[in-house]
């Protein structure tokens, strides 16, 4: 069945770098566009960025362009994103998810990591 | 802020219907699909309705998707204690080139 799986959450000082990893199987991996979504504790679904099935094309909020970088491995079915110089307001529960249909949809989900950035 | 904007809280009884909404502007929801998702505590989101109005494989059809002009709207019927959740609307804005999300509604079934 289908599944996605991040890792690579932790804390980490304000400055410092993380990289996240997502684990995809269950389905053609090369075939879809994939995305990171993040959830501050207590608030609500951020969009941070997307990338397209081929990696051609990368999209990111704007309050972490220059900041974090998406990227992806068909040859591992694997998603990343890079996020450097790292800030309090970083903090939170870093969904992959895959994305769907005409739009922006976003059908499975990992289960979610959790990164905290605190001195 | 969010660039979509859903009430922070909605409520009624079990059985009876209730209507979430998300507004928009012309570079996101008047342009765009729109999708929900259901989250319950401690739980990854779950869509309910892409493309507007499509529900995924295993959706109950008490679950319902429109969108007119800038807004859209989920529909829940024949309420159950467990729909009790967070829902959010979402869709891509093509001015900022940048998935959105609604700042989320917390259904309550009294």
């Amino acid at each position: 069945q289908m599944q996605l799986v991040e890792s690579g959450g932790g804390v980490v000082q304000p400055g410092r770098s993380l990289r996240l990893s997502c684990a995809a199987s269950g389905f053609t991996f090369s075939s879809y566009g994939m995305h990171w979504v993040r959830q501050a504790p207590g608030k609500g679904l951020e969009w941070v960025a997307v990338i397209w099935p081929d990696g051609s094309k990368k999209y990111y909020v704007e309050s972490v362009k220059g900041r974090f970088t998406i990227s992806r491995d068909n040859s591992k079915n694997t998603l990343y994103l890079q996020m450097d110089s790292l800030r309090p307001e970083d903090t939170a529960v870093y969904y992959c998810a895959r994305h769907v249909g005409g739009g922006s949809s976003w059908d499975y989900w990992g289960q979610g990591t959790l990164v905290t950035v605190s001195s | 802020q969010s660039a979509l904007t859903q009430p922070p809280s909605v409520s009624a009884a079990p059985g009876q219907k209730v209507t979430i909404s998300c507004s928009g502007s012309s570079s996101n929801i008047e342009n765009d699909y729109v999708s929900w998702y259901q989250q319950l505590p401690g739980t990854a989101p779950k869509l309910l309705i892409y493309d507007n109005n499509k529900r995924p494989s295993g959706i109950p059809d008490r679950f319902s998707g429109s969108k007119s002009g800038t807004s859209a709207t989920l529909g829940i019927t024949g309420l159950q204690t467990g729909d009790e959740a967070d829902y959010y609307c979402g869709t891509w804005d093509s001015r900022l080139s940048a998935g959105r999300f609604g700042g989320g509604t917390k259904l309550t079934v009294l």
